[in-house]
């Protein structure tokens, strides 16, 4: 059975750019979430989503966004980069996030230079 | 709203030596607890759970018993080795309605010396 896969692996971006993650979940897992991990915060919820509708976010800057599709495949979007948003973002999913039966993806890690 | 706190680290024990990680949280309601382990260059990945009071989590050796009255979830592994070496972290899941998100504590990081 597949883990959960996000690309890229590393990105080098630069401030005020803007950058896609893309998390592809387990299958059969209809919830995904996304968390910021940096040295300063810890892991920090973003957002989750379950049957393509966001039901739960964090408290990040509008910036910040995300979507799912049919299939469950997730991306999430930073705009205009900054750089305290150099992180390594991570997805998890779920079959449908009760129980809290995550399983976590080896995360994107963005640079902002 | 909801916090997990845990044992500051780094924690630098020797192999075989007994471990606790301790963890407590401040939640309403009944949530769901877990451990939570980070290799270098990895995400996390699943150790342990408990989803009611007075359950025992085990895994690989480690185990941890959810304490409603002292709101805690302490990790312990009786004889620690060299891969257990590792960041781990407690934390909890609240349901409120429909929303489902896992609050982290700030993580402990183990080095086990041979």
């Amino acid at each position: 059975k597949a883990g959960v896969t996000q690309t890229p692996r590393y990105l080098i971006k630069t401030r005020g750019q803007q950058v896609t993650l893309s998390c592809s979940p387990i299958s059969g897992h209809r919830s995904v979430s996304w968390y910021q991990q940096t040295p300063g915060q810890g892991l920090q919820f973003l957002f989750e989503y379950f049957s393509e509708t966001q039901r739960n976010k964090g408290n990040f800057p509008g910036r910040f966004s995300g979507r799912q599709f049919s299939n469950s495949r997730s991306e999430m979007n930073v705009s205009t980069l900054e750089l305290g948003d150099s992180a390594l973002y991570l997805c998890a999913s779920s079959p449908d996030g009760a129980t809290g039966g995550y399983t976590f993806g080896s995360g994107t890690r963005l640079t902002v230079v | 709203g909801d916090s997990v706190t845990q044992m500051e680290g780094p924690v630098t024990l020797s192999e075989e030596a007994f471990l606790t990680i301790n963890c407590t949280y401040t939640a309403t309601g009944y949530p769901s607890l877990f451990w939570y382990v980070q290799y270098p260059g990895e995400g996390l990945q699943l150790l342990l759970k408990a989803t009611k009071a007075d359950d025992k989590g085990s895994n690989k050796g480690f185990e941890a018993t959810y304490r409603k009255e002292t709101t805690s979830f302490h990790l312990e592994k009786g004889s620690v080795q060299v891969s257990d070496s590792a960041v781990y972290f407690c934390a909890l899941n609240n349901f409120r309605g429909s929303a489902r998100q896992l609050t982290f504590g700030s993580g402990t990081q183990l080095t086990v010396l041979p």
